[in-house]
Protein backbone atom coordinates (compact mmCIF):
# COMPACT_ATOMS: atom_id res chain seq x y z
CA UNK A 1 0.00 0.00 0.00
CA UNK A 2 0.65 3.78 0.15
CA UNK A 3 3.19 4.97 2.30
CA UNK A 4 4.82 8.09 3.33
CA UNK A 5 7.61 7.71 5.44
CA UNK A 6 9.67 10.54 7.04
CA UNK A 7 13.20 10.92 8.27
CA UNK A 8 14.40 11.54 11.05
CA UNK A 9 12.44 10.04 13.28
CA UNK A 10 13.39 12.36 15.88
CA UNK A 11 15.93 15.32 16.31
CA UNK A 12 17.79 16.76 19.08
CA UNK A 13 19.02 20.61 18.49
CA UNK A 14 20.62 23.44 20.09
CA UNK A 15 18.49 26.59 20.07
CA UNK A 16 19.38 28.61 17.16
CA UNK A 17 20.71 25.41 15.15
CA UNK A 18 18.22 24.87 11.73
CA UNK A 19 16.56 21.84 11.51
CA UNK A 20 15.13 20.09 7.98
CA UNK A 21 12.90 16.55 7.73
CA UNK A 22 12.40 14.82 5.20
CA UNK A 23 9.38 13.09 3.59
CA UNK A 24 9.15 10.43 1.10
CA UNK A 25 6.65 9.09 -0.66
CA UNK A 26 5.94 5.44 -2.98
CA UNK A 27 3.71 7.02 -4.60
CA UNK A 28 3.07 10.43 -6.57
CA UNK A 29 1.34 12.39 -4.70
CA UNK A 30 -1.72 15.02 -5.49
CA UNK A 31 -1.09 17.26 -2.67
CA UNK A 32 1.45 17.66 0.58
CA UNK A 33 0.14 19.61 4.01
CA UNK A 34 2.31 20.05 7.13
CA UNK A 35 1.12 19.57 10.63
CA UNK A 36 2.61 20.28 14.07
CA UNK A 37 1.74 18.56 17.11
CA UNK A 38 3.01 19.51 20.29
CA UNK A 39 3.41 17.20 23.12
CA UNK A 40 0.26 16.62 24.68
CA UNK A 41 -1.73 17.79 22.02
CA UNK A 42 -3.22 17.09 18.58
CA UNK A 43 -1.86 18.10 14.97
CA UNK A 44 -2.73 21.43 14.27
CA UNK A 45 -2.11 22.84 9.98
CA UNK A 46 0.63 24.44 9.30
CA UNK A 47 0.47 24.59 5.54
CA UNK A 48 -0.34 22.76 2.09
CA UNK A 49 1.71 22.45 -1.16
CA UNK A 50 -0.27 21.75 -4.39
CA UNK A 51 2.37 22.69 -7.56
CA UNK A 52 5.59 20.59 -8.52
CA UNK A 53 8.54 22.36 -7.06
CA UNK A 54 6.52 24.78 -4.78
CA UNK A 55 8.46 26.61 -2.22
CA UNK A 56 6.39 28.26 0.49
CA UNK A 57 7.39 30.47 3.49
CA UNK A 58 6.13 31.11 6.75
CA UNK A 59 8.64 32.84 8.75
CA UNK A 60 11.49 30.55 9.72
CA UNK A 61 9.79 27.90 8.24
CA UNK A 62 10.37 26.91 4.29
CA UNK A 63 8.38 23.76 2.66
CA UNK A 64 8.76 22.82 -0.26
CA UNK A 65 7.24 20.02 -3.11
CA UNK A 66 9.19 18.01 -5.04
CA UNK A 67 9.31 18.12 -8.53
CA UNK A 68 8.24 14.65 -9.08
CA UNK A 69 5.49 15.48 -6.21
CA UNK A 70 6.99 12.67 -4.36
CA UNK A 71 9.04 14.14 -1.60
CA UNK A 72 8.78 17.17 0.45
CA UNK A 73 10.74 19.06 3.35
CA UNK A 74 10.22 20.99 6.08
CA UNK A 75 13.01 23.41 7.07
CA UNK A 76 13.06 25.55 9.97
CA UNK A 77 15.66 28.62 10.77
CA UNK A 78 17.21 29.48 13.83
CA UNK A 79 15.09 26.76 15.94
CA UNK A 80 13.18 28.40 19.43
CA UNK A 81 12.24 26.42 21.95
CA UNK A 82 8.18 27.34 20.90
CA UNK A 83 9.26 24.93 18.03
CA UNK A 84 9.01 21.50 20.04
CA UNK A 85 6.88 19.06 18.97
CA UNK A 86 6.35 16.51 16.22
CA UNK A 87 6.18 17.28 12.16
CA UNK A 88 3.80 15.25 10.03
CA UNK A 89 3.46 15.40 6.32
CA UNK A 90 0.45 14.39 4.92
CA UNK A 91 -0.21 13.67 1.14
CA UNK A 92 -3.30 12.83 -0.78
CA UNK A 93 -2.14 9.86 -2.99
CA UNK A 94 -3.62 8.23 -6.27
CA UNK A 95 -5.87 5.68 -5.67
CA UNK A 96 -6.72 6.49 -1.67
CA UNK A 97 -9.27 9.49 -0.79
CA UNK A 98 -8.24 9.72 2.74
CA UNK A 99 -5.12 12.00 3.55
CA UNK A 100 -2.64 9.77 4.48
CA UNK A 101 0.13 10.93 7.30
CA UNK A 102 3.51 10.53 7.56
CA UNK A 103 5.61 8.52 10.51
CA UNK A 104 6.31 12.01 11.82
CA UNK A 105 9.68 13.34 13.23
CA UNK A 106 10.27 14.80 16.84
CA UNK A 107 11.85 18.05 17.23
CA UNK A 108 13.69 18.56 20.80
CA UNK A 109 15.06 21.80 21.35
CA UNK A 110 17.45 21.88 23.75
CA UNK A 111 17.60 26.41 25.40
CA UNK B 1 -19.46 24.66 16.67
CA UNK B 2 -16.15 26.10 17.08
CA UNK B 3 -13.91 22.84 16.82
CA UNK B 4 -14.08 19.39 16.44
CA UNK B 5 -15.40 18.06 19.32
CA UNK B 6 -14.62 14.05 20.84
CA UNK B 7 -16.17 12.31 23.64
CA UNK B 8 -14.88 11.46 25.98
CA UNK B 9 -11.56 12.60 26.50
CA UNK B 10 -10.80 9.18 28.61
CA UNK B 11 -12.06 6.13 27.82
CA UNK B 12 -10.54 3.07 30.88
CA UNK B 13 -12.48 0.01 30.10
CA UNK B 14 -12.26 -3.60 30.56
CA UNK B 15 -10.99 -6.11 27.79
CA UNK B 16 -13.78 -7.86 26.22
CA UNK B 17 -16.08 -4.96 26.26
CA UNK B 18 -17.39 -2.42 23.58
CA UNK B 19 -16.84 1.38 23.66
CA UNK B 20 -18.45 4.07 21.67
CA UNK B 21 -16.35 6.74 20.70
CA UNK B 22 -18.17 10.26 19.47
CA UNK B 23 -16.95 12.88 17.15
CA UNK B 24 -18.71 16.21 16.57
CA UNK B 25 -16.74 17.60 13.63
CA UNK B 26 -16.92 21.25 12.75
CA UNK B 27 -20.78 22.40 11.19
CA UNK B 28 -20.54 22.08 7.10
CA UNK B 29 -17.51 19.99 7.10
CA UNK B 30 -18.38 17.22 4.47
CA UNK B 31 -14.89 15.37 5.01
CA UNK B 32 -14.47 13.58 8.62
CA UNK B 33 -11.49 11.16 9.50
CA UNK B 34 -10.63 8.61 12.23
CA UNK B 35 -6.99 8.03 13.26
CA UNK B 36 -5.66 5.95 15.73
CA UNK B 37 -2.07 7.25 17.72
CA UNK B 38 -0.45 4.90 19.97
CA UNK B 39 2.18 6.35 22.24
CA UNK B 40 4.53 8.49 20.40
CA UNK B 41 3.79 6.72 17.13
CA UNK B 42 2.18 8.59 14.26
CA UNK B 43 -1.05 8.43 12.90
CA UNK B 44 -2.89 5.29 11.91
CA UNK B 45 -5.62 5.76 9.13
CA UNK B 46 -9.02 3.91 10.41
CA UNK B 47 -11.96 5.83 8.08
CA UNK B 48 -12.66 8.52 6.30
CA UNK B 49 -16.18 9.73 5.08
CA UNK B 50 -16.94 12.21 2.30
CA UNK B 51 -20.11 14.01 1.69
CA UNK B 52 -22.70 11.02 0.54
CA UNK B 53 -20.12 8.82 -0.94
CA UNK B 54 -19.39 4.68 0.29
CA UNK B 55 -16.73 5.43 3.72
CA UNK B 56 -13.13 4.33 2.79
CA UNK B 57 -13.02 1.40 5.50
CA UNK B 58 -9.52 0.32 4.04
CA UNK B 59 -7.73 1.03 7.53
CA UNK B 60 -9.97 -0.63 9.89
CA UNK B 61 -7.81 -2.97 11.62
CA UNK B 62 -10.06 -6.04 12.30
CA UNK B 63 -13.99 -6.30 11.73
CA UNK B 64 -14.42 -5.76 15.81
CA UNK B 65 -13.78 -2.03 14.15
CA UNK B 66 -16.80 0.11 13.17
CA UNK B 67 -17.92 3.62 12.27
CA UNK B 68 -21.16 5.40 11.05
CA UNK B 69 -21.69 8.83 10.56
CA UNK B 70 -25.17 10.14 10.59
CA UNK B 71 -27.07 13.13 8.30
CA UNK B 72 -23.64 13.56 7.56
CA UNK B 73 -22.72 15.26 10.77
CA UNK B 74 -21.71 13.25 14.19
CA UNK B 75 -20.00 10.32 13.76
CA UNK B 76 -19.65 7.39 16.24
CA UNK B 77 -16.46 4.99 16.23
CA UNK B 78 -17.51 1.39 17.62
CA UNK B 79 -15.21 -1.19 19.02
CA UNK B 80 -16.32 -4.48 20.30
CA UNK B 81 -14.60 -6.84 22.51
CA UNK B 82 -12.14 -4.87 23.13
CA UNK B 83 -8.45 -5.61 23.29
CA UNK B 84 -5.30 -4.36 25.19
CA UNK B 85 -3.25 -3.62 21.85
CA UNK B 86 -6.61 -1.03 21.17
CA UNK B 87 -5.31 1.66 23.94
CA UNK B 88 -4.58 4.12 22.27
CA UNK B 89 -4.85 8.16 21.54
CA UNK B 90 -8.47 8.10 18.66
CA UNK B 91 -8.49 11.12 16.69
CA UNK B 92 -11.23 12.65 14.55
CA UNK B 93 -10.47 15.37 12.13
CA UNK B 94 -13.27 17.67 9.74
CA UNK B 95 -12.64 19.20 6.26
CA UNK B 96 -14.57 21.59 4.86
CA UNK B 97 -14.20 19.45 1.39
CA UNK B 98 -11.70 16.49 1.23
CA UNK B 99 -8.09 15.90 1.42
CA UNK B 100 -7.66 18.87 -0.20
CA UNK B 101 -8.50 21.53 2.36
CA UNK B 102 -7.11 21.85 5.47
CA UNK B 103 -7.99 19.25 8.40
CA UNK B 104 -8.98 20.11 11.78
CA UNK B 105 -8.29 17.58 14.76
CA UNK B 106 -10.21 16.79 17.57
CA UNK B 107 -8.50 16.54 21.13
CA UNK B 108 -9.04 12.92 20.74
CA UNK B 109 -10.70 10.29 23.22
CA UNK B 110 -7.51 8.42 24.86
CA UNK B 111 -8.72 4.55 25.28
CA UNK B 112 -6.96 1.96 27.72
CA UNK B 113 -8.27 -1.23 28.16
CA UNK B 114 -7.10 -3.21 31.02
Amino acid sequence: GQQVMQIPQYQHVQEGEDFTTYCNSSTTLSNIQWYKQRPGGHPVFLIQLVKSGEVKKQKRLTFQFGEAKKNSSLHITATQTTDVGTYFCAGGATGRRALTFGSGTRLQVQP
Amino acid sequence: GAGVSQSPSNKVTEKGKDVELRCDPISGHTALYWYRQSLGQGLEFLIYFQGNSAPDKSGLPSDRFSAERTGGSVSTLTIQRTQQEDSAVYLCASSLVNRNTEAFFGQGTRLTVV
